[in-house]
Protein backbone atom coordinates (compact mmCIF):
# COMPACT_ATOMS: atom_id res chain seq x y z
CA UNK A 1 0.00 0.00 0.00
CA UNK A 2 1.15 3.09 -0.75
CA UNK A 3 2.28 5.88 1.77
CA UNK A 4 3.28 9.48 1.95
CA UNK A 5 5.55 10.93 4.48
CA UNK A 6 6.24 14.54 4.63
CA UNK A 7 8.23 16.58 6.64
CA UNK A 8 9.51 20.33 7.33
CA UNK A 9 10.21 22.87 9.44
CA UNK A 10 6.98 24.46 11.03
CA UNK A 11 7.82 27.57 11.99
CA UNK A 12 9.24 30.48 9.68
CA UNK A 13 10.21 34.32 9.40
CA UNK A 14 9.08 36.83 6.91
CA UNK A 15 11.61 36.21 3.73
CA UNK A 16 12.92 33.13 4.81
CA UNK A 17 12.73 29.74 2.72
CA UNK A 18 9.98 26.95 3.68
CA UNK A 19 11.35 23.44 2.27
CA UNK A 20 9.04 20.33 2.46
CA UNK A 21 10.40 17.10 1.66
CA UNK A 22 7.95 14.04 0.73
CA UNK A 23 9.09 10.56 0.72
CA UNK A 24 7.15 7.39 -1.27
CA UNK A 25 6.86 4.13 0.44
CA UNK A 26 5.22 1.08 -0.89
CA UNK A 27 4.98 1.66 -4.19
CA UNK A 28 6.09 2.59 -7.98
CA UNK A 29 7.57 6.07 -7.97
CA UNK A 30 6.79 6.26 -11.76
CA UNK A 31 3.46 7.02 -13.95
CA UNK A 32 2.16 9.58 -11.48
CA UNK A 33 2.29 13.64 -10.88
CA UNK A 34 3.60 13.94 -7.48
CA UNK A 35 1.77 17.55 -6.13
CA UNK A 36 2.14 19.54 -3.55
CA UNK A 37 -1.13 21.19 -2.77
CA UNK A 38 -1.81 23.77 0.43
CA UNK A 39 -4.75 24.82 2.78
CA UNK A 40 -4.40 27.75 5.15
CA UNK A 41 -6.62 28.09 8.75
CA UNK A 42 -10.15 27.73 8.08
CA UNK A 43 -9.60 28.44 4.09
CA UNK A 44 -9.70 25.92 1.18
CA UNK A 45 -7.32 23.97 -1.05
CA UNK A 46 -4.41 25.68 -3.40
CA UNK A 47 -2.87 23.82 -5.73
CA UNK A 48 1.12 24.20 -5.18
CA UNK A 49 2.91 22.74 -8.29
CA UNK A 50 3.47 18.99 -9.66
CA UNK A 51 6.86 17.32 -11.01
CA UNK A 52 7.06 13.70 -12.77
CA UNK A 53 9.62 10.88 -12.27
CA UNK A 54 11.46 12.50 -15.34
CA UNK A 55 11.64 16.04 -13.22
CA UNK A 56 9.04 17.49 -15.70
CA UNK A 57 7.69 20.33 -13.67
CA UNK A 58 4.60 22.65 -13.45
CA UNK A 59 3.63 25.36 -10.99
CA UNK A 60 0.75 27.16 -10.00
CA UNK A 61 1.36 30.59 -11.52
CA UNK A 62 0.48 32.54 -8.88
CA UNK A 63 3.61 30.96 -7.17
CA UNK A 64 5.52 29.91 -10.05
CA UNK A 65 8.30 33.00 -9.10
CA UNK A 66 8.93 31.52 -5.44
CA UNK A 67 8.42 27.58 -5.85
CA UNK A 68 10.90 25.47 -6.66
CA UNK A 69 9.68 21.56 -6.85
CA UNK A 70 12.81 18.28 -7.64
CA UNK A 71 12.75 14.98 -7.40
CA UNK A 72 15.51 12.48 -6.04
CA UNK A 73 14.11 9.44 -7.97
CA UNK A 74 17.31 7.51 -5.34
CA UNK A 75 14.99 7.90 -2.49
CA UNK A 76 11.95 7.61 -3.76
CA UNK A 77 11.56 11.32 -2.94
CA UNK A 78 10.76 14.65 -3.46
CA UNK A 79 10.71 18.20 -2.38
CA UNK A 80 9.22 21.30 -2.13
CA UNK A 81 11.50 25.33 -1.86
CA UNK A 82 9.00 28.45 -1.44
CA UNK A 83 11.37 31.35 -1.48
CA UNK A 84 10.43 34.36 0.47
CA UNK A 85 7.80 33.61 2.38
CA UNK A 86 5.08 35.32 3.87
CA UNK A 87 2.22 36.04 6.63
CA UNK A 88 -0.29 34.43 3.15
CA UNK A 89 2.17 31.20 2.84
CA UNK A 90 0.95 30.03 6.35
CA UNK A 91 -0.77 26.89 5.59
CA UNK A 92 -1.30 23.13 6.37
CA UNK A 93 1.33 21.74 3.21
CA UNK A 94 0.21 18.31 1.73
CA UNK A 95 1.94 16.15 -0.77
CA UNK A 96 -0.28 13.93 -2.44
CA UNK A 97 0.14 11.84 -5.49
CA UNK A 98 -1.80 12.31 -8.73
CA UNK A 99 -2.92 10.05 -11.88
CA UNK A 100 -1.02 10.30 -14.71
CA UNK A 101 -3.34 13.28 -16.24
CA UNK A 102 -2.39 15.49 -12.93
CA UNK A 103 -5.66 15.82 -11.70
CA UNK A 104 -7.30 13.06 -9.35
CA UNK A 105 -5.30 12.61 -6.31
CA UNK A 106 -5.55 9.58 -4.99
CA UNK A 107 -2.53 9.35 -2.21
CA UNK A 108 -2.25 11.84 0.09
CA UNK A 109 0.86 12.86 3.08
CA UNK A 110 -0.04 13.79 6.45
CA UNK A 111 -0.01 16.93 5.99
CA UNK A 112 2.66 19.76 7.47
CA UNK A 113 1.49 22.77 9.09
CA UNK A 114 3.63 25.76 8.71
CA UNK A 115 3.57 29.55 10.28
CA UNK A 116 4.83 32.33 9.51
CA UNK A 117 5.63 35.08 11.89
CA UNK A 118 8.48 37.73 12.60
CA UNK B 1 -7.96 32.28 -13.22
CA UNK B 2 -10.10 32.09 -10.30
CA UNK B 3 -11.32 29.71 -8.09
CA UNK B 4 -14.27 27.32 -8.51
CA UNK B 5 -17.49 28.19 -6.85
CA UNK B 6 -19.21 26.35 -4.64
CA UNK B 7 -21.67 26.64 -1.79
CA UNK B 8 -20.49 27.75 1.47
CA UNK B 9 -22.68 25.19 2.84
CA UNK B 10 -25.47 22.28 2.82
CA UNK B 11 -27.29 20.41 5.21
CA UNK B 12 -29.35 17.61 5.06
CA UNK B 13 -31.18 14.87 7.20
CA UNK B 14 -30.17 11.37 7.85
CA UNK B 15 -31.70 9.51 4.72
CA UNK B 16 -32.22 12.55 2.80
CA UNK B 17 -29.86 13.58 -0.37
CA UNK B 18 -28.08 16.84 -1.15
CA UNK B 19 -26.32 17.96 -4.27
CA UNK B 20 -23.46 20.41 -3.80
CA UNK B 21 -22.89 22.39 -7.04
CA UNK B 22 -19.29 23.29 -8.50
CA UNK B 23 -19.80 26.20 -11.07
CA UNK B 24 -16.60 26.81 -13.14
CA UNK B 25 -16.03 28.45 -16.84
CA UNK B 26 -15.75 27.24 -20.07
CA UNK B 27 -12.07 27.07 -19.65
CA UNK B 28 -11.90 24.09 -17.11
CA UNK B 29 -14.96 22.23 -16.26
CA UNK B 30 -16.79 23.23 -19.65
CA UNK B 31 -13.76 21.76 -21.46
CA UNK B 32 -12.51 18.86 -19.55
CA UNK B 33 -14.40 16.21 -17.74
CA UNK B 34 -11.43 15.64 -15.55
CA UNK B 35 -13.52 16.83 -12.25
CA UNK B 36 -12.46 15.36 -8.85
CA UNK B 37 -14.63 15.84 -5.30
CA UNK B 38 -12.62 15.14 -2.10
CA UNK B 39 -14.19 14.78 1.47
CA UNK B 40 -12.01 15.85 4.36
CA UNK B 41 -12.53 15.81 7.76
CA UNK B 42 -11.15 18.47 10.52
CA UNK B 43 -7.38 18.43 10.77
CA UNK B 44 -7.38 15.76 8.29
CA UNK B 45 -6.02 15.05 4.91
CA UNK B 46 -8.55 15.20 1.88
CA UNK B 47 -10.32 11.89 0.03
CA UNK B 48 -11.02 11.41 -3.45
CA UNK B 49 -14.44 10.92 -3.34
CA UNK B 50 -14.97 11.08 -7.36
CA UNK B 51 -12.08 10.78 -10.44
CA UNK B 52 -13.02 12.54 -13.83
CA UNK B 53 -16.69 13.62 -13.58
CA UNK B 54 -18.36 10.44 -12.35
CA UNK B 55 -16.30 7.37 -11.44
CA UNK B 56 -15.02 6.43 -7.87
CA UNK B 57 -12.34 4.80 -6.40
CA UNK B 58 -12.82 1.34 -4.99
CA UNK B 59 -14.19 2.04 -1.27
CA UNK B 60 -16.17 4.93 -2.10
CA UNK B 61 -19.72 3.97 -0.87
CA UNK B 62 -22.18 4.12 -4.21
CA UNK B 63 -24.03 6.72 -2.07
CA UNK B 64 -21.78 9.22 -3.41
CA UNK B 65 -22.17 10.54 -7.40
CA UNK B 66 -20.92 12.89 -9.55
CA UNK B 67 -21.65 14.75 -12.87
CA UNK B 68 -21.65 17.17 -15.22
CA UNK B 69 -23.54 19.74 -17.02
CA UNK B 70 -22.04 22.58 -19.20
CA UNK B 71 -19.23 24.74 -16.82
CA UNK B 72 -20.83 23.10 -13.58
CA UNK B 73 -20.04 19.91 -11.99
CA UNK B 74 -22.04 18.19 -9.12
CA UNK B 75 -21.60 15.94 -6.22
CA UNK B 76 -24.59 14.06 -5.16
CA UNK B 77 -24.65 12.41 -1.37
CA UNK B 78 -28.00 10.05 -1.32
CA UNK B 79 -29.11 8.58 2.16
CA UNK B 80 -27.44 10.73 4.21
CA UNK B 81 -25.55 9.91 7.31
CA UNK B 82 -23.87 11.53 9.98
CA UNK B 83 -20.33 10.37 8.92
CA UNK B 84 -20.67 12.59 5.64
CA UNK B 85 -20.76 15.26 8.17
CA UNK B 86 -17.53 16.83 6.41
CA UNK B 87 -16.22 20.01 3.98
CA UNK B 88 -15.98 18.73 0.31
CA UNK B 89 -13.67 20.15 -2.40
CA UNK B 90 -14.13 20.07 -6.08
CA UNK B 91 -11.24 19.97 -8.21
CA UNK B 92 -10.71 20.72 -11.93
CA UNK B 93 -8.33 20.44 -14.80
CA UNK B 94 -7.77 23.98 -16.32
CA UNK B 95 -5.35 23.90 -19.41
CA UNK B 96 -1.35 24.04 -19.33
CA UNK B 97 -1.42 27.39 -17.66
CA UNK B 98 -3.33 26.80 -14.81
CA UNK B 99 -3.31 23.18 -14.85
CA UNK B 100 -5.04 22.37 -12.04
CA UNK B 101 -8.15 24.67 -9.80
CA UNK B 102 -10.08 23.73 -6.67
CA UNK B 103 -13.23 24.97 -5.28
CA UNK B 104 -13.85 27.22 -2.26
CA UNK B 105 -15.27 24.18 -0.06
CA UNK B 106 -18.72 23.53 1.34
CA UNK B 107 -19.60 22.34 4.31
CA UNK B 108 -22.16 19.51 4.50
CA UNK B 109 -23.96 19.49 8.34
CA UNK B 110 -26.57 16.60 8.53
CA UNK B 111 -28.94 17.50 10.76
Amino acid sequence: QVRLQQWGAGLLKPSETLSITCAVFGGSFTGYYWSLIRQPPGKGLEWIGEINESGTANYNPSLKSRVTISIDTSRNQFSLNLNSVTAADTAVYYCARADNLGTTFDIWGQGTPVTVSS
Amino acid sequence: QSALTQPASVSGSPGQSITISCIGSSSDIGSYNLVSWYQQYPGKAPRVMIYEGSKRPSGVSNRFSGSRSGNTASLTISGLQAEDEADYYCCSYAGNTYHVIFGGGTKLTVL
